[in-house]
């Protein structure tokens, strides 16, 4: 959807190493997301992006940082992975004003 | 604090009747909502919006209901069909405060099931 590329797909890792998660659009989108869905949560924001170089924090940022250098791409970093970032991890993109969001089919990451 | 609650774990419907989707939200910035589906190893796929100045928004199967005044939303399909059974998101935004951003706010999902 809206040319939303996330990699990995999956991913196991220890706890204490870094994660960087890869979100790639080819839509030319303004606006950037990183979400995190856990039983029972739905989904909640992390970080976003309105343009190159222009982040924000969002609901569940502690842990998490987040660079934009180009356009189409968003990158997510875990700069030490605790097993409470167990979980899976969307992107979305958007034009802004009346548009919505549209989400990439998600990042399976397993921290053990 | 939960600020979009769907308070439906899960809905079980017949095939060609009507299935309505709950919301309930309690910011009142927030100024725009959307209803998004979701099947399994997928990501969420938008659905159909609704801004505050407007009641109602309708596209094809798919009619959003808005009460302000009550804090709640719903999502009508019909008729209903197999391949609508997923999981169903709200979400909200208060883009006017929010400065356009658009992070959203989800609640945590209904489960419809569509019955043959």
């Amino acid at each position: 959807d809206a040319g939303i590329t996330q990699s990995p797909r999956h991913k196991v890792t220890e706890t204490g190493t870094p994660v960087t998660l890869r979100c790639h659009q080819t839509e030319n989108h303004r606006y950037m997301y990183w979400y995190r869905q856990d039983p029972g949560h739905g989904l909640r924001l992390i970080h976003y992006s309105y343009g190159v170089k222009d982040t924000d924090k969002g609901e569940v940022s502690d842990g998490y940082s987040v660079s934009r250098s180009k356009t189409e791409d968003f990158l997510l970093t875990l700069e030490s992975a605790t097993s409470s970032q167990t979980s899976v991890y969307f992107c979305a993109t958007s034009l802004g004003g009346d548009q919505p969001q549209h989400f990439g089919d998600g990042t399976r990451l397993s921290i053990l | 604090d939960q600020q979009v609650k769907q308070n439906s774990p899960s809905l079980s419907v017949q095939e060609g009747r009507i299935s309505i989707l709950n919301c309930d939200y309690t910011n009142s910035m927030f100024d725009y909502f959307l209803w998004y589906k979701k099947y399994p190893a997928e990501g969420p796929t938008f659905l159909i919006s609704i801004s505050s100045i407007k009641d109602k928004n309708e596209d094809g199967r798919f009619t959003v209901f808005l009460n302000k005044s009550a804090k709640h939303l719903s999502l009508h399909i019909v008729p209903s069909q197999p391949g609508d059974s997923a999981v169903y998101f709200c979400a909200a935004s208060a883009r006017v405060s929010g400065g356009g951003a658009d992070g959203l706010t989800f609640g945590k999902g209904t489960h419809l099931i569509i019955q043959p």
